[in-house]
């Protein structure tokens, strides 16, 4: 079975700022990782994936994220925040093999002000 | 191609009673999972269904079931609804392979009063 851990529940931020989201995993296998943005009242929206090779992975509306297998993380980052992306921005994570299931983080409230 | 649906988008039940929720997924897409979002829990996954079979279940009640038609739409049902099943309801919808993302609907927001 797999956990995630997002260490931070809220993250304030000015805006143009750069931001770490943090996230950490826990599997005894390998895995696929992902980041959801979830704006009010909406569904998840896709922001990366890693599956696999370069272990940068760019996104969605300028984010990137990094896998460190040796320290289990994949931390998301942005260079300059907008207010648009005040946000709850959830870290998740499939087994790499067959199909699996997503186990989500409890999310991180991204709080942008001018 | 259009997005995930999900009918209807908002919901009022009396504890006790029943409610089915409708998920039409992503054109092409045979694999519909179902999470129940709460602030206290999170998102927790209730069941996947891949080609009209229930492929994966979470650890959820018997009172939550589903099923997947030949399109690949898909139902979920809650009998003898609890106070506690108030929640929003998030369908997604995903090619079923490995490594496939999971492409999310708007959700239900489901209230128990």
């Amino acid at each position: 079975a797999q956990s995630v851990t997002q260490l931070d529940s809220q993250v304030p931020v000015f805006e143009e700022a750069p931001v770490e989201l943090r996230c950490n995993y826990s599997s005894s296998v390998s895995v696929y990782l992902f980041w959801y943005v979830q704006y009010p009242n909406q569904g998840l929206q896709l922001l990366l994936k890693y599956l696999s090779g370069s272990t940068l992975v760019k996104g969605i509306n300028g984010f990137e994220a990094e896998f460190n297998k040796s320290q289990t993380s994949f931390h998301l980052r942005k260079p300059s925040v907008h207010i648009s992306d005040t946000a709850e921005y959830f870290c998740a994570v499939s087994e790499a093999r067959g199909y699996s299931t997503l186990t989500f983080g409890k999310g991180t409230m991204l709080l942008v002000s001018p | 191609k259009a997005g995930v649906t999900q009918t209807p988008r908002y919901l009022i039940k009396t504890r006790g009673q029943q409610v089915t929720l409708s998920c039409s997924p992503i054109s092409g897409h045979r694999s519909v999972s179902w999470y129940q979002q709460t602030p206290g829990q999170g998102l927790q996954f209730l069941f996947e269904y891949f080609s009209e079979t229930q492929r994966n279940k979470g650890n959820f009640p018997g009172r939550f079931s589903g099923r997947q038609f030949s399109n690949s739409r898909s139902e979920m049902n809650v009998s003898t609804l609890e106070l506690g099943d108030s929640a929003l309801y998030l369908c997604a919808s995903s090619p079923g392979t490995s490594a496939a993302a999971q492409y999310f609907g708007p959700g239900t927001r489901l209230t128990v009063t």
